[in-house]
């Protein structure tokens, strides 16, 4: 199993740029979330999605679309970046069966918007 | 409101020393609570949870956490610290409802001295 895989690794955007940063696990994991991680500021849960078709806002939604077409994809876009989406992004996955379930993570995407 | 804090954001201990890194959550329920690590450059990984029995909880790399509901405390240690244990260090804990979204504390930075 490759686990969470999350491309690219790395991507600089010019401020109105748009872009979407892919997500993709093999655990047939129904629960699926991004993160944001900015210095000094842990992680902040951007969107995410308990199935097919559902897909939620988390705490810092604003600038930012999912969809979950595939149980296997969680794609995250970016419809109009500015320097405030500078930041790590990382992927997460999970069972769905309950909150004690481990919480995968991919290898994040460092995203710059100059 | 849920959250979790990490009083200390930077800590370094010598090699061979031992390590507590100190956790306090809010959360009106039992919590369902994480410790990750994250490596420089990469992605997240567990290294424990608690959800109920036995408050102390043994994990990966030779760390442990005591659950303390008196004191909402979830403090980790290790007895011996290693340098591959430099890393950053975060708390979570599991929100409420079906989806348990992950409320991360900003996370603490451990430093190794050889």
């Amino acid at each position: 199993n490759a686990g969470v895989t999350q491309t690219p690794k790395f991507q600089v955007l010019k401020t109105g740029q748009s872009m979407t940063l892919q997500c993709a696990q093999d655990m047939n994991h129904e629960y699926m979330s991004w993160y944001r991680q900015d210095p000094g500021m842990g992680l902040r849960l951007i969107h995410y999605s308990v199935g097919a078709g559902i897909t939620d806002q988390g705490e810092v939604p604003n600038g930012y679309n999912v969809s979950r077409s595939t149980t296997e994809d969680f794609p995250l876009r970016l419809l109009s970046a500015a320097p405030s989406q500078t930041s790590v992004y990382f992927c997460a996955s999970r069972q769905r069966g309950g909150r004690y379930n481990e919480q995968f993570f991919g290898p994040g995407t460092r995203l710059t918007v100059l | 409101a849920q959250s979790v804090t990490q009083p200390d954001i930077h800590i370094t201990v010598s090699e061979g020393a031992s390590l507590e890194l100190r956790c306090n959550y809010s959360y009106g329920a039992t919590p369902y609570l994480f410790w990750y690590v994250q490596s420089p450059g990469q992605g997240l990984q567990l290294l424990l949870k608690y959800f109920s029995g036995d408050t102390l909880v043994q994990g990966i790399k030779g760390f442990e956490a005591e659950f303390k509901r008196s004191q909402s405390s979830f403090n980790l240690r290790k007895p011996s610290v290693h340098w591959s244990d430099a890393a950053e260090y975060f708390c979570a804990v599991a929100a409420g409802g079906s989806q348990g979204n992950l409320i991360f504390g900003k996370g603490t930075k451990l430093s190794v001295k050889p």
